[in-house]
């Protein structure tokens, strides 16, 4: 069981909106602003979209952002393409000691 | 650009010691960040197995603990995993990242090794 929990699967149209959930506690995710969100494609790495809750790497598409309120981070996908299909993953820093701890990961479907 | 690559066996046998190096190549292992190993189960998420810094300083996952030890090679720029006893639970494609701290996030990868555990 992961530490971070996310929703199993999440889908949308081309042109769409999304926003995958990530909750934690108060020990990660509602503690730190050290949220970070990766992308990973079937067979591939992941891939870095978001750190420090809202930041963008550079070359990354600005259709994505992040926020969090309390003990949830989200990860939100604008002008959905069929290329962000694939699974989403959260990822904190933990005063526990597990210092870094990964949601369950989120399927994203573009329909 | 910082670029990562895991070597080692594919094929591990149950009871025996799994051993990974990670070779970097764009940036010196030695003057500064993190270098963690990550892992995935087949079709399973990801989970974070231990970070070093400057060889000396590594946290590891609470609950590898006993069986884990992260090194690195300054000189060949390399980072290595050792895990021992392994069982079938530990068969996944495992990931070597840079790290900023012992805080997310990774970036970048290493394009990930499967070890398989099996007689």
């Amino acid at each position: 069981q992961s530490a971070l929990t996310q929703p199993a699967s999440v889908s949308g149209s081309p042109g769409q909106s999304i926003t995958i959930s990530c909750t934690g506690t108060s020990s990660d995710v509602g503690g730190y602003n050290y949220v970070s969100w990766y992308q990973q494609h079937p067979g591939k790495a992941p891939k870095l979209m978001i750190y420090d809750v809202s930041i963008r790497p550079s070359g990354v598409s600005n259709r994505f952002s992040g926020s969090k309120s309390g003990n949830t981070a989200s990860l939100t996908i604008s002008g959905l393409q069929a290329e962000d299909e694939a699974d989403y993953y959260c990822s904190s820093y933990s005063s526990s000691s597990t210092l870094v701890v990964f949601g369950g990961g989120t399927k994203l479907t573009v329909l | 650009q910082v670029q990562l690559q895991e070597s080692g066996p594919g094929l591990v046998k149950p009871s025996e010691t799994l051993s990974l190096t990670c070779a970097v190549s764009g940036y010196s292992i030695s003057r500064d960040y993190y270098w963690g190993w990550i892992r995935q189960p087949p079709g399973k998420g990801l989970e974070w197995i231990g970070s070093i810094y400057h060889s000396e300083t590594t946290y590891y996952n609470p609950s590898l603990k006993s069986r884990v030890t992260i090194s690195v090679d300054t000189s060949k720029n390399r980072f290595s995993l050792k895990l021992t006893s392994v069982t079938a639970a530990d068969m996944a494609v495992y990931y070597c990242a840079r790290a900023r701290g012992p805080p997310p996030p990774f970036d970048p990868w290493g394009q990930g090794t499967l070890v398989t555990v099996s007689s």
